[in-house]
């Protein structure tokens, strides 16, 4: 079935770096992919919408300046969280639709990225 | 406000125990309504889309059904693999093509 790949999986950075995180569809092309954020025993919370081609627009109060999302081809999004700080540690998810697959198509999603700022 | 709103937070049941999870929701032109399996430091893995109202769609041991107002996931006699959080998300409203998710509910299914 679809597939969609995330990495890394685990990092731990020091306070301050950036982190890049990748999104990969792997057998199905996706215009649109999207960035979540779940912190424990939480929901999964949309942090942007990734468009290939154009701007990622960003849910309210989150920071497009730290939160920086590149859709550069149809199968590639990456999210990098620039400076990042304890407060930014956090499971991140991203997912992508395709569009092949039942009617509003199915939303398949990514292993997870956690993040760990020190 | 579009809202997802998942009952009950926990359910801890015993091997063949059957039993249902409820997702409750508001939002304005509903486009679709999801169903999810999260293991612990997993991403969610796709279970059930359902589209209308009297929808019902079943896999193995669930089977998830569709009111206006409400969705069910039915386990009936679950084993101890199904222990899981089970997400409820709905596309709709002013999230456009996004989803909306629910808390989840943890269940845990004892031997």
């Amino acid at each position: 079935g679809a597939v969609v790949s995330q990495h890394p999986s685990r990092v731990i950075c020091k306070s301050g770096t950036s982190v890049k995180i990748e999104c990969r569809s792997l057998d199905f092309q996706a215009t649109t992919m999207f960035w979540y954020r779940q912190f424990p025993k939480q929901s999964l919370m949309l942090m942007a919408t990734s468009n290939e081609g154009s701007k990622a627009t960003y849910e309210q109060g989150v920071e497009k300046d730290k939160f920086l999302i590149n859709h550069a081809s149809l199968t590639l999004s990456t999210l990098t969280v620039t400076s990042a700080h304890p407060e930014d540690s956090s499971f991140y998810i991203c997912s992508a639709r395709d569009l092949g697959r039942g009617r509003a198509g199915e939303l398949f999603f990514g292993e997870g990225s956690r993040l760990t700022v020190l | 406000e579009d809202q997802v709103t998942q009952s009950p937070e926990a359910l801890r049941l015993q091997e063949g125990e059957s039993s249902s999870l409820n997702c409750s929701y508001t939002v304005s032109g509903l486009r679709g309504l999801f169903w999810y399996r999260q293991d612990p430091g997993k991403g969610p893995e796709f279970l059930f889309t359902l589209y209308s109202a009297g929808e019902e769609k079943e896999k193995e041991r669930l089977k998830a059904t569709l009111t206006k107002k409400e969705s069910f996931l039915h386990i009936t006699a679950p084993k101890p693999e199904d222990s899981a959080t089970y997400l409820c998300a709905v596309q709709g409203g002013q999230a456009g093509t996004a989803l909306i998710f629910g808390k989840g509910t943890t269940l845990s299914v004892s031997s």
